[in-house]
């Protein structure tokens, strides 16, 4: 696509609940990146993917996040049993695949969650 | 590991008036350098970026970031604030080796005033 989509833009979820978030990136981008961003703060990675492969998840708060890309293209982002410290907006990037590590990230819109 | 501070969450200048928004960044060698800006509702947009050569930098906008290693800055300016201007803008970081994730600042969230 023309550009790096999310949905939903917005999602209200109650405690203990789970939630998946959707991120498309650009169709020639190989390379896939979610941050979480909190109220006042500059966003925070969490993972990457090269392709379908995820070589650093180091960003992941708990064993409750993950995320996936099976097929190289969209990626998905799951919280299971949220909690209201999980309150966020989510930003997907994604870049070219990575030679010189210049590579600049374009970012989506990002999905705000609220979680009660 | 790579930390980057935004001297100053909120600036506000006059319309027409000089934009000065601070970046400093700790690295034991200098990393690539980028500015972002959010307009309400949209993803991050980049602005410049440095990687090597040149250490003053032009990006969209009219906007323009200088890297001093010796100050480990790379402070953004305008010379001319306008009032479409008015965002938020994050300075980031990256390893120049193998590390992919980008670090931000905690962002400075710029006013125009007419």
């Amino acid at each position: 696509g023309a550009g790096v989509s999310q949905s939903p833009r917005y999602k209200v979820t109650k405690r203990g609940q789970d939630v998946t978030l959707r991120c498309d990136p650009i169709s020639s981008h190989a390379t896939l990146y979610w941050y979480q961003q909190a109220l006042g703060q500059g966003p925070e990675f969490l993972t990457y993917f090269n392709y379908e492969a995820q070589p650093d998840k180091s960003g992941l708060p708990s064993d409750r996040f993950s995320a996936e890309r099976p097929e190289g293209s969209i990626s998905t982002l799951t919280i299971q049993r949220t909690e209201q410290r999980d309150s966020a907006m989510y930003r997907c990037a994604s870049s070219l695949e990575p030679t010189s590590g210049q590579e600049t990230q374009y970012f989506g819109p990002g999905t705000r969650l609220l979680v009660l | 590991a790579q930390s980057v501070t935004q001297l100053g969450s909120h600036v506000s200048v006059s319309e027409g008036a000089l934009v000065l928004l601070r970046c400093n960044y700790s690295s034991s060698v200098p990393p690539y350098l980028f500015w972002y800006v959010q307009y309400p509702n949209q993803g991050l947009q980049l602005l410049l970026k440095y990687t090597t050569g040149a250490t003053l930098v032009k990006g969209i906008n009219g906007f323009e970031a200088e890297f001093k290693k010796s100050e480990t800055s790379f402070h953004l300016t305008k010379p001319s604030a306008h009032m479409s201007d008015a965002a938020e803008y994050f300075c980031a970081v990256k390893p120049s080796g193998s590390a992919r994730q980008l670090t931000f600042g905690s962002g400075t969230q710029l006013t125009v005033l007419p």
